[in-house]
């Protein structure tokens, strides 16, 4: 158990739609991270919100969004669905200097 | 941005047999984790060693930092071992972003 939960598990959609995708970590961690993992690679960085702020993202479009809460929940949003949106997203918190991730949504774009 | 490569990419053991996979990074790091991933996606913890050597049951790592590489080590694999094995950094100078290598899958066979 990591603490960290995401919701739903699966999600089908089609090209052109928008998406969010849930993420719930434990309490005091206030670094949340999100990934995307494409099948058969790695994840790849997303972004970071930091107490309520993004410091950090990778290179993705700015269809990709995202908004964290004093709860420590955060949401991940995408805009104008394309096929190659189609992956597991990952939610990750941190705590002291490691990472713990959720068990991730499954994302298909029809 | 900094480099991981993993190998071997794939790897088929007899049950009972070791193993060890390979990390190798292009740049200094101050963070270092090994993940293993099970068939559902979840992303389970096993090292936290930016440096040093730790020991988990069946299972070592190793970081040397001043070469840039870490080794896991798998020793009298099970069955239950199978999956995808991630290596993961965070450069001394990209925040907390983890970039993740390619991955070993491992399968175990009875």
């Amino acid at each position: 158990e990591t603490g960290v939960t995401q919701s739903p598990t699966h999600l089908i959609k089609t090209r052109g739609q928008q998406v969010t995708l849930r993420c719930s970590s434990q309490s005091g961690h206030n670094t949340v991270s999100w990934y995307q993992q494409a099948l058969g690679q790695g994840p790849q960085f997303i972004f970071q919100y930091y107490r309520e702020e993004e410091n950090g993202r990778g290179n993705f479009p700015p269809r990709f969004s995202g908004l964290q809460f004093p709860n420590y929940s955060s949401e991940l949003n995408v805009n104008a669905l394309e096929l190659d949106d189609s992956a597991l997203y990952l939610c990750a918190s941190r705590s002291y200097n490691e990472q713990f991730f959720g068990p991730g949504t499954r994302l298909t774009v029809l | 941005g900094i480099q991981v490569e993993q190998s071997p990419p794939d790897l088929i053991l007899q049950e009972g047999a070791n193993s060890t996979l390979r990390c190798n990074f292009s740049d200094s790091v101050n963070n270092l984790q090994w993940f293993h991933q099970n068939p559902w996606g979840q992303l389970i913890n096993l090292f936290y060693i930016p440096s040093g050597t730790k020991q988990n049951g069946r299972l070592s790592a190793t970081t040397v930092a001043t070469e840039r590489y870490s080794l896991l080590y798998i020793s009298s694999s099970q069955t239950t071992d199978s999956g995808v094995y991630f290596c993961a950094v965070e450069a001394d100078n990209a925040g907390n972003m983890l970039t993740f290598g390619g991955g070993t899958r491992l399968m175990v066979k009875p």
